[in-house]
């Protein structure tokens, strides 16, 4: 079966650095992608890995290790609009299918 | 604009009637997709098309039946539907590519009463 855990919330500072763990359990692993999604919107795509390492883009940086089954988000210069859901997606196999992990919501604090 | 697009925004109905919802994408994408996004905010796929053709059916319920009538369309039909369909509904679509991301819709809310 597919398995992706997240922390379900995070608190942070503006101006802050937070790092948005998720780790996984998948059949058919072809990738890492991280979606954000803000209240009654639609998740917007953040970033995706397929190898291990670091992918950066500007404030957001995304990190693979496909050995260990882990993935983290790393959000730098926090700003109040980054309180989000931020979705952690393993895509597997057949099908193109991305499966979602439950989504860390963060709250972005003065 | 280039997106993807779906009808209607809001959708309020009693338990037991039939309903659609209508999704379009203009991104010249193969693949298209429908979510479904509970109250606890799980995002899980239902259902993907590759050029009109049924790739991904998520043991959904056989009330819930998708049509493609070309690339560019994916509705979803829902008959006899019941207060655990309440959710919010995402179209989504794709190249056929692993290393390329979907992109959503803007999302139905589905409320059943």
């Amino acid at each position: 079966g597919q398995n992706i855990d997240q922390p379900t919330e995070m608190t942070a500072t503006e101006g802050a650095i937070v790092q948005i763990n998720c780790t996984y359990q998948t059949s058919g692993f072809n990738g890492l992608f991280w979606y954000q999604q803000h209240a009654g919107e639609a998740p917007t795509f953040l970033s995706y890995n397929v190898l291990d390492g670091l992918e950066e883009k500007g404030r957001f940086s995304s990190f693979l290790s496909r050995s260990k089954g882990y993935s983290y988000l790393l959000l730098k210069e926090l700003q109040m609009k980054d309180s989000a859901s931020y979705l952690c997606a393993a895509f597997t196999g057949g099908g193109n299918k991305l499966t979602f992990g439950t989504g860390t919501q963060l709250k972005v604090e003065l | 604009d280039t997106a993807v697009s779906q009808t209607p925004k809001y959708l309020v109905t009693q338990m037991g009637n039939d309903k659609s919802i209508k999704c379009e994408q203009n991104l010249g994408h193969d693949t298209m997709y429908w979510y479904k996004q509970d109250s606890k905010k799980f995002l899980k796929i239902m259902f993907s098309y590759n050029n009109k053709e049924l790739i991904i059916n998520e043991t959904v319920p056989n009330r819930f039946s998708p049509k493609s009538p070309d690339k560019a369309h994916l509705n979803l039909h829902i008959n006899s539907l019941e207060l655990g369909d309440s959710a919010v509904y995402f179209c989504a679509s794709s190249q056929p590519i692993s290393t390329q991301p979907q992109f959503f819709g803007p999302g139905t809310r589905l409320t059943v009463l």
